[in-house]
């Protein structure tokens, strides 16, 4: 059963940077890394999802959208069947559930997610 | 710009009656269209692939129907568990999720 596992909670001021880490286990021969992409999500307080953005790990490949374009930035780390999204020059609206999710490939769904990473901004 | 739709916000129902959610894309998404169900204080967890096919796990009394523009996400007899946040999602260019329908008892 393929299990991803985020890092804890993070309390961040305004104008700093936050990394969460994505953790893949449980499928065979790294598959995770691949053969799929990862794609994080966030949800603020109270609302709906939000795609940020996605890596392609086999190609080290990274899509944001662009509204995080220049202050967010996917990496992934084969040898270890990580992700990371680092977010920079934080707000209190970047206040949010943080989720990493396994996409199938090409157009396909996400079909296992994190168990979410809260980050909260305040100063 | 892509734009997802679902309707309605809200939808107040019993245990035992059928649900029935909409989702409209903006313009077409083919069949790339997914849904899923988060509940409070949990990961969204997939539903519907491909606009109509079960998830691994899903049960049978959920369905998905639609192409192009217009999707449905079908529930036969609502279950207790089942009262919880659907989303519809589509993967074509930008991943995009609709705003949600809260299925409330």
């Amino acid at each position: 059963q393929v299990q991803l596992v985020q890092s804890g909670p993070e309390v961040k001021k305004p104008g700093s940077s936050v990394k969460v880490s994505c953790k893949a286990s449980g499928d065979t021969s790294g598959h995770t890394f691949s053969n799929y992409g990862i794609s994080w999500v966030r949800q603020a307080p109270g609302q709906g999802l939000e795609w940020i953005g996605r890596i392609l790990p086999l190609v080290h490949i990274s899509n944001y959208a662009p509204k995080f374009q220049g202050r967010l930035t996917i990496t992934a780390d084969e040898s270890t069947s990580t992700a990371y999204m680092q977010l920079n020059s934080l707000t209190s609206e970047d206040t949010a559930v943080y989720f990493c999710a396994r996409d199938v490939l090409p157009r396909g769904p996400s079909d296992y997610w994190g168990q979410g990473t809260l980050v909260t901004v305040s100063s | 710009e892509l734009v997802l739709t679902q309707s309605p916000a809200t939808l107040s129902l019993s245990p035992g009656e059928r649900a029935t959610l909409s989702c409209r894309a903006s313009q077409s998404v083919g069949s790339y269209l997914a849904w899923y169900q988060q509940k409070p204080g949990q990961a969204p967890r997939l539903l519907i692939y491909d606009a109509s096919n079960r998830a691994t796990g899903i049960p049978a009394r959920f369905s998905g129907s639609g192409s192009g523009t217009d999707f449905t996400l079908t529930i036969s007899s609502l279950e207790p568990e089942d009262f919880a946040v659907y989303y519809c999602h589509q993967s074509t260019n930008w991943p995009l999720f609709g705003q949600g329908t809260r299925l409330e008892i």
